[in-house]
This record gives structure tokens, sequence and C-alpha cells, in this order.
């Protein structure tokens, strides 16, 4: 199985200052179809994980493009450039190109 | 839109059975597979098994591949989630998905 890892574990960020974390898979996530299956949730309290970002770069439909995705094969970044108070909750990377698909710990985000 | 909604909340003894249902709505069902994943209390998200939409392949994690059975309705755009021989650490939120997106609301299934 494809092992994520995320750091850090949990972020506290003052409103109006980026943010960034981490994410590294075990295999590379590059398809011979040339897209990269990595994926970027948010877990808000008491919700579901809503998609953030797709095969690595891609903002999903009414995701804010202050949220960006980066990075390649193994290693990955998610980035905030301004971080807002609704972005709290818990940041899942999460790689579809085998099964199982497998998620990283989550890094949480909290506003000071 | 693409939507998936769960069926309600279950509270079950140890060594019964739970079905959790999730009705897809807004997109065509047998196109896409079905996955499944749980959510212990603020624990990370982990992966129980896919089902293909309109094969009935499937694939369970290792972990529940003796006590899951997972199945799908085409003529009612519906998947099926079964776990048996519950056990106290089965108590979680578990969630239905079209990777990426969307995910269903949640299902609580509590065993005590």
């Amino acid at each position: 199985d494809i092992v994520m890892t995320q750091t850090p574990l949990s972020l506290s960020v003052t409103p109006g200052q980026p943010a960034s974390m981490s994410c590294k898979s075990s295999q590379s996530l590059l398809h011979s179809d040339g897209r990269t299956y990595l994926y970027w949730y948010l877990q808000r309290p008491g919700q579901s994980p809503q998609l953030l970002i797709y095969e690595l770069s891609s903002r999903f439909s009414g995701v804010p493009d202050r949220f960006s995705g980066s990075g390649s094969g193994t290693d990955f970044t998610l980035k905030i450039s301004r971080v807002e108070a609704e972005d709290v909750g818990v940041y899942y990377c999460m790689q579809g190109i085998d099964l199982p698909n497998t998620f990283g710990q989550g890094t949480k985000l909290e506003i000071k | 839109q693409v939507q998936l909604v769960q069926s309600g909340a279950e509270v079950k003894k140890p060594g019964a059975s739970v079905k959790v249902s999730c009705k897809a709505s807004g997109y065509t069902f047998s196109s896409y597979g079905m996955t499944w994943v749980r959510q212990a209390p603020g624990q990370g998200l982990e992966w129980m098994g896919w089902i293909s939409g309109h094969s009935g392949k499937k694939k369970y994690a290792q972990k529940f591949q003796d006590r899951v059975i997972m199945t799908t309705d085409t003529s009612t755009s519906t998947g099926y989630m079964e776990l048996r021989s519950l056990r106290s650490d089965d108590t979680a939120m578990y969630y239905c998905l079209r990777v990426p997106s969307p995910w269903g609301q949640g299902t609580l299934v509590t065993v005590s």
C-alpha cells in the first residue's frame, strides 16, 4: 500500500498570513497518462471532507484561488496565500493512483 | 448537482451487523465506482473498499476482508456497505464517496 505522510500535524496561523503544508507519498503518484493522482481535502468540524485540489494542482469548483497545490512525483504542497477564519479544520491528502486509496494523517489548521 | 445521500445513524450491539446505504443522484451511477471510508471519533480517514458501478468488481481493505460486503443496485442508483461481527472499535462515521468528490454526509454507527 502507498503510505502518505503529512507534515506538520498542526499549524497555527494569524488571519491574513500564508500557510503551507506538506504531503509525501512512498511511491510516485504520476500515472502513465500524465496525470498526478494527488488530492487535497478540507474537513471542517462536524462536516464531511470537501475537495479542494484534484490531480495535484487543479482547484475544484468554488474553491477560492488563495488555495494552491504543487509538487511532483512523491512530494506535494498545499499553500493558502492568506488564511481566513473559515479555513479552520483538518487538511488531508489522498492518493488516487492505486487501490487502496490512502490518506495522510491530516494537518490541523487553527487560527491564532 | 452530483450528490450522495446516506442512510441515518445506527446503534448496534457487539456481534451484530449494520448495512449503510448511499443514494446517488446527478450522474450516471453505473459509470463510476463507489468508495467507502470510515472515521473513528477524533481519528483520521480509513479506506474500507471500492466497488465498480457496473461490473460488480470489488476491492476491500485487507483489514475488513472477512467482515465487509459492498453491493450496488443500479436500478435505484444506490450503494450499500454491510459490516458484520461489529465490535466497539467499529464505532465511527462511515462515508461513501465517488472519488474524488462528492462525499456523502456520513452515517454514524455506534456499537455499544
